[in-house]
């Protein structure tokens, strides 16, 4: 099993530019999961989707912040424009249909400068 | 909401002490309990859950848990620690609020493990 999958590791962008980040979730989980954690803010759900659906984006900062999962084998987390208070590390989690553990990617270091 | 609290940022042991990772919750019906380990510049990894049954729950790595539902507490524990157990611990609580079902996390305890 490969795990969950996210890209890129690392990103470094200038304010204002459009960042998009990537997950690939463990085949078979139906739920999948956007975390941001900050030294500030700590771990933060962004948004969440069963089976494919959004269903709760309430942690979403701002219009700025956007997210979608066109089938079950793939999300994005899409941010634009960037701004310097964005940056974090952006974790991807997904979940069996039990209501059991998430598993986590190793998530997306992004720096806005 | 459902909530986690992890009253320490900081915890300090030598190696081959026991040591314990705090964590109170507060939730409406039964609650399902999770801790989560980050090492350094990687994603969470899960350590054990509490479901349902015996309070002592055992998980990876050595580390247990005991669910107090008295004094609504799901402390985590190990008998012998290791340099290599130095790590960010994370207690979370499946989060129910609005027909949904997510995970809320507590704020983390960095646990240093000394020779």
């Amino acid at each position: 099993d490969a795990g969950v999958i996210q890209s890129p590791r690392h990103e470094v962008t200038e304010m204002g530019q459009e960042v998009t980040l990537r997950c690939k979730p463990i085949s078979g989980h139906n739920s999948l999961f956007w975390y941001r954690q900050t030294m500030m803010r700590g771990l933060e759900l962004l948004i969440y989707f069963n089976n494919n659906v959004p269903i709760d984006d309430s942690g979403m900062p701002e219009d700025r912040f956007s997210a979608k999962m066109p089938n079950a084998s793939f999300s994005t987390l899409k941010i634009q424009p960037s701004e310097p208070r964005d940056s974090a590390v952006y974790f991807c989690a997904s979940r069996p249909t039990r209501p059991g553990e998430l598993f986590f990617g190793e998530g997306s270091r992004l720096t806005v400068l | 909401a459902q909530s986690v609290a992890q009253p320490e940022d900081q915890v300090n042991v030598a190696e081959g002490n026991p040591l314990t990772v705090k964590c109170t919750y507060s939730v409406s019906g039964n609650p399902y309990l999770f801790w989560y380990v980050q090492y350094p510049n990687r994603g969470l990894q899960f350590l054990l859950k509490y479901i349902t049954g015996d309070n002592l729950v055992k998980g990876s790595y050595g580390f247990e848990a005991e669910f107090n539902k008295s004094q609504t507490s799901f402390h985590l524990k190990k008998p012998s620690a290791l340099v290599s157990d130095s790590a960010l611990y994370f207690c979370a609580v499946r989060d129910v609020t609005g027909g949904g079902n997510k995970l809320t996390f507590g704020t983390g305890t960095q646990l240093k493990v000394e020779l």
